[in-house]
């Protein structure tokens, strides 16, 4: 089956940097590749996803982008907040069925 | 995109007893999911639940320990039973939607077994 890799597990970037988090998987099947941004107590939520055929795309300070022949994909954050702090879970699909990586805590210091 | 609310919000719940957890989504969905997420961990999916046919199950989980039910295109309900203490975890429903099943969550039950 599908096996999601996410890295780094905790990252710490000032206020106003940029934060990187990358994604791979291992079955070029997956055609669909969301990103969840978790708040502590609240569920996940979806914030940007990218398709098989695209290569990046942007939506205000976050954006993603997919190498879809290195199996890697990657969330880009500029000019981050404090309220960016959460934990981001990246997924790859295939059909209906989601795998999901092990997560990202993310802290923007002020 | 769905909105979706889940019942009840947490719950603190005695070792052996059972306890059945509401999902409500403000439109008609043909698929709705349920997974868990242990403290600090990844989310696991349980069961798809698509109306009209029974649950299909994800290895390690059973029938008999989460019961699903999913009456309409707008409810489902999941039950933990006989529970223990490894049973403590969040437990989150979710509605797929959109040809790739664009999947978005609700905010989840806290439970805790003691």
């Amino acid at each position: 089956g599908e096996n999601v890799e996410q890295h780094p597990s905790t990252l710490s970037v000032q206020e106003g940097d940029s934060a990187v988090i990358k994604c791979t998987y291992s079955d070029s099947a997956s055609n669909y590749f969301p990103w969840y941004k978790q708040e502590l107590g609240k569920g996940p939520q979806l914030i940007i996803d990218i398709r098989s055929n695209v290569g990046e795309k942007k939506d205000q300070r976050i954006a993603v982008t997919l190498n879809k022949t290195a199996k890697h994909f990657s969330l880009h954050i500029t000019e981050t907040q404090p309220e960016d702090s959460a934990v981001y879970f990246c997924a790859a699909s295939i059909g209906n069925q989601f795998y999901f990586g092990t997560g990202t805590s993310l802290t923007v210091i002020p | 995109s769905a909105v979706i609310s889940q019942k009840p919000s947490r719950d603190i719940c005695q070792r052996g007893t059972s306890l059945t957890i509401q999902c409500q989504v403000d439109s008609q969905v043909t698929m709705m999911f349920w997974y868990r997420q242990q403290p600090g961990q990844s989310l696991t999916l349980i069961a798809t639940a698509n109306q009209g046919s029974e649950a299909t199950y994800e290895s390690g989980f059973v029938i008999d320990k989460f019961p699903i039910s999913r009456p309409n295109l707008t409810f489902s309900t999941l039950t933990v039973s006989n529970m223990s203490p490894e049973d403590s975890s969040i437990y989150l429903c979710s509605v797929g939607e959109g040809g790739y099943y664009e999947q978005y969550f609700g905010p989840g039950t806290r439970l805790t077994v003691t």
